[in-house]
C-alpha cells in the first residue's frame, strides 16, 4: 500500500498562474481533506469531503477549488495564484466510522512558493 | 465555533527532561487523537483515546484524556532527540465528518 500519495512535492508558481495539486489513496477511504500548514503553524483545513462526488468548504476555503470525481482522488485547485497562498499543503484520509471520526493518515505535502 | 486549544506553542528542554502538552476543547468530545510531526515531515497519527478518564502508555508517551472529555495530556518521560516535533491534539467537530486540530506544541531538545 502506498497509503496517501500527494503530486507535486514541490511547486514554484507567479502570481496569477493557475495549478492543480492531485491527492491520491490507496486505502478505499471515505474521506479526504485538503490541510495548509504555514512556517511555524498549525494546520488549517480548506475543503473536505465525505465521498465520492461530494465536497465542503473548510476554514479557510477562498482562492481554492476541490473535485471528488474518484473516491480515491481528491484535486486542489488554485485558479490565480497570490503569495498569500504560499505555503505546504497535505492532504489527507480517513476511512468513515460508525460512532466517529476516524483517525487521519497523510500525506507527505506539496511544498508550494508563489512569487 | 468549536475550539481546540493546545498549550505551551513551545517547550525546549533538556535531553532527559520530561515534557507535558495539554489539550482543551470547547466541546465535549468523542474522541482525542494525537498526531507528531516532525520538522519537514507530516503529521503521524500517535493515538486515539475515547473513555472518559481513559489513559494510555506508549513506551515513554503516557496519554490522559479528561473525566470530563474535554480535556487531554501527552507527557513524555526522559525526552530523547527522536521525540523533537510538533505534537498536535484533535478532536472531532460535531458533524463528526472532520477534526478539529489543536495549534500544536513545538518540541526542541537540548542533547
Amino acid at each position: 500500500n502506498a497509503g496517501v500519495t500527494q503530486t507535486p512535492k514541490f511547486r514554484v508558481l507567479k502570481t496569477g498562474q493557475s495549478m492543480t495539486l492531485l491527492c491520491a489513496q490507496d486505502m478505499n477511504h471515505e474521506y479526504m481533506y485538503w490541510y495548509r500548514q504555514d512556517p511555524g503553524m498549525g494546520l488549517r483545513l480548506i475543503h473536505y469531503s465525505v465521498g465520492e462526488g461530494t465536497t465542503a468548504k473548510g476554514e479557510v476555503p477562498d482562492g481554492y477549488n476541490v473535485s471528488r470525481l474518484k473516491k480515491q482522488n481528491f484535486l486542489l485547485g488554485l485558479e490565480s495564484a497570490a503569495p498569500s497562498q504560499t505555503s505546504v499543503y497535505f492532504c489527507a484520509s480517513s476511512k468513515r466510522t460508525s460512532a466517529s471520526t476516524d483517525t487521519q493518515y497523510f500525506g507527505p505535502g506539496t511544498r508550494l512558493t508563489v512569487l | 465555533g468549536q475550539q481546540v486549544m493546545q498549550i505551551p506553542q513551545y517547550q525546549h528542554v533538556q535531553e532527559g527532561e520530561d515534557f507535558t502538552t495539554y489539550c482543551n476543547s470547547s466541546t465535549t468530545l468523542s474522541n482525542i487523537q494525537w498526531y507528531k510531526q516532525r520538522p519537514g515531515g507530516h503529521p503521524v497519527f500517535l493515538i486515539q483515546l475515547v473513555k472518559s478518564g481513559e489513559v494510555k502508555k506508549q513506551k515513554r508517551l503516557t496519554f490522559q484524556f479528561g473525566e470530563a472529555k474535554k480535556n487531554s495530556s501527552l507527557h513524555i518521560t526522559a525526552t530523547q532527540t527522536t521525540d523533537v516535533g510538533t505534537y498536535f491534539c484533535a478532536g472531532p467537530d460535531s458533524s463528526a465528518s472532520k477534526i478539529i486540530f489543536g495549534s500544536g506544541t513545538r518540541l526542541s531538545i537540548r542533547p
